[in-house]
């Protein structure tokens, strides 16, 4: 069965202080590994699309990296602003794309 | 460009009751696709449609029915309103077959079933 699972469930980091989010998939046929944030009371707004191990993507004080496994989000120094929720998904493929989504991970930076 | 566009914002029904849900989008976008939100479960893929004409089932369809008769809409119809059914809707949209760029997401529908 296709799983994505993410962790911790939540975290709370002082201002400056940089971490790591984990996403462990199991899928058949991997198109593609998501990265989403969510704000409160908002649609998930797209982050990242990770296609093979090996594969970092970069933006701001966000870096994805992709293994065969799992994929990290490591935020760099955060700041309040970037607080939100973090989705990761799993495409799965054949004729169809879907998206199998994890749990999410709430991130509150403290200043 | 608008997006990815939801309405209503919140709904209220009472079990058995039917409604629409509507979605629409302006970029042309052959993928689109539903899902609900409910706390500790993650986003849950409802139904989905690669192009007007063509719909397919996801994870949790039902109770639930779509059409897809334009690029541009995609609605949701709850057929017989049940408090299982009270949820957090997200409609989005992509290219399909490719995934390159994300799936854009509608701001969310918030129903509530009494």
């Amino acid at each position: 069965e296709d799983q994505v699972t993410q962790s911790p469930e939540a975290l709370r980091l002082q201002e400056g202080e940089s971490s790591s989010l984990n996403c462990s998939y199991t899928v058949s046929g991997l198109r593609g590994l998501f990265w989403y944030r969510q704000d409160p009371g908002k649609g998930p707004e797209f982050l990242f699309t990770l296609y093979s191990a090996g594969e970092e993507k970069e933006k701001e004080r966000l870096k994805a990296t992709l293994t065969k496994k799992e994929s990290f989000l490591h935020i760099t120094a955060p700041k309040p602003e970037d607080s939100a929720t973090y989705l990761c998904a799993a495409g799965v493929g054949g004729a169809t794309n879907k998206l199998i989504f994890g749990t999410g991970t709430l991130l509150a930076v403290q200043p | 460009n608008a997006g990815v566009t939801q309405t209503p914002k919140f709904q209220v029904l009472k079990t058995g009751q039917s409604m629409t849900l509507q979605c629409a989008q302006d970029m042309n976008h052959e993928y689109m696709s539903w899902y609900r939100q409910d706390p500790g479960m993650g986003l849950r893929l409802i139904h989905y449609s690669v192009g007007a004409g063509i719909t397919d089932q996801g994870e949790v369809p039902n109770g639930y029915n779509v059409s897809r008769s334009t690029t541009e809409d995609f609605p949701l119809r709850l057929l017989s309103a049940a408090p299982s059914q009270t949820s957090v809707y997200f409609c989005a949209s992509s290219q399909v077959f490719s995934f390159s760029g994300g799936q854009y997401f509608g701001p969310g529908t918030r129903l509530t079933v009494l």
